[in-house]
Order: C-alpha cells, then structure tokens, then sequence
C-alpha cells in the first residue's frame, strides 16, 4: 500500500516565489514524517522532522491529520533550493518514501 | 566527507553472477538499512537491522541478501535471483531505527 504520495515529479518556480511541495500519506494512528533533500552531487539528507516544529532554510512543513498531508513550504524560494525533495514516514521501524519531486528555482 | 561509505560507486554485473555492494559507517549507529532507488519510484526498503547479528526483510528483498557480522559493515549481495537488479543503492544508518537516517553516496549497479 502507498504510505506517502508526492503528486509532482517536477515543480519550477522563479526566486523570491513562494514555493509548496506536496505530500499526501495513508496512516491509522499518530505519524512521524520527515522531508529530505537531495541536492546535485550531494547525498540525501534530513531536511526536517515534524516532531521538531522548526524551520530548516526557512522551509516549514505541517502535518494536518484532517488532510493527511505534511506539504513543506517556502515563502521565498532561492536558486540553491534546487534539489530533490523526499517526504517519508516511520512505521513500524521502517521508513517509506515518497517518489519525491524535482524543485527547479529560476532565476 | 566521512560517515557512511559506500563503495563501489559504480558496478557491473553478469547475467547469473552474485555481486556484494559495501557499506561501511564510522557513526557508531545501530541501526542501517539498504534502499533500491528507480526512476520515478523513490527509495524501496530491501533490508534494515537493527541490530548486530540481526536483520529484517523490507518491502523487496527477494533475489538479495545481507549480513550484519559487525556493527559498522551491512554488505548488501545481489544474487542472481534477483532478475532486474539495474538501479541506484543506497545505505544508509541510524542511532536507532526510529532515527532519521544519514545515507551514503550510492552504488549504480549496472548488467553487462
């Protein structure tokens, strides 16, 4: 079953737009949910946790249990937020990613 | 730079032969894990321990094995079982396994 759905495999915006990757994920019970990033010729990395309510390179993301979704945001995005963003989720020990979706910021 | 090691980067494999992808971490982690990554699919669990001398299968651990002999090295073999095993591989390890995880640069297996 698909725990976590990123619906855009491609997102471009220009700098200084605000900027809002989606995440959907399917689970009974309270979730944990992270967002990692991959920039170019970098490894995958944390980019932030839900549990730890703060804001990563001005990147916030909240869970909403109604919608079941943990949408991460910026209000202003910069070029080297260019990256591949990964939203997943702990169950049971194990995590699950998403498909994850391309940021393209233009200058 | 250093924690997770990967190697090698790049791997080519024969039709019917077993390969075995390296990790090796200098976190002092409990907890690693092995994720295929294809186009479009995001990361698939194959295998996680938790724990030395001790693993468990993830969502797609058939035609794959693993070892956990030592706290620092969770080597990852490809068999010939596994039928489509061109992709990207990453390791990656946790202090525990509800931890976010550190990964490593990725092995790309590649079939001769």
């Amino acid at each position: 079953a698909q725990r976590v759905t990123q619906p855009e495999k491609l997102l471009s915006v220009f700098k200084g737009a605000p900027v809002e990757l989606k995440c959907n994920y399917s689970y009974s019970g309270s979730p944990e949910l992270f967002w990692y990033v991959q920039y170019s010729r970098q490894r995958l990395q944390l980019l932030l946790r839900h549990i730890s309510r703060e804001s990563i390179k001005g990147f916030t993301a909240d869970l909403n249990k109604g919608e079941t979704s943990f949408h991460l945001k910026k209000p202003f995005a910069q070029e080297e937020d260019s990256a591949m963003y990964y939203c997943a989720l702990i169950d049971f020990n194990k995590f699950y990613f998403g498909s994850g979706t391309k940021l393209n910021v233009k200058p | 730079d250093g924690g997770i090691t990967q190697s090698p980067k790049y791997l080519f494999r024969k039709e019917g032969q077993n390969v075995t992808l390296s990790c090796e971490q200098n976190l002092n982690h409990d907890a690693m894990y092995w994720y295929r990554q294809d186009p479009g699919q995001g990361l698939r669990l194959i295998y996680y321990s938790q724990i030395v001398n001790d693993f468990q299968k993830g969502d797609i651990a058939e035609g794959y094995s693993v070892s956990r002999e030592k706290k620092e090295s969770f080597p990852l073999t490809v068999t010939s079982a596994q039928k489509n095993p061109t992709a990207f591989y990453l390791c990656a390890s946790s202090t525990a396994s509800h931890q976010p995880q550190h990964f490593g640069d990725g092995t790309r297996l590649s079939i001769l």
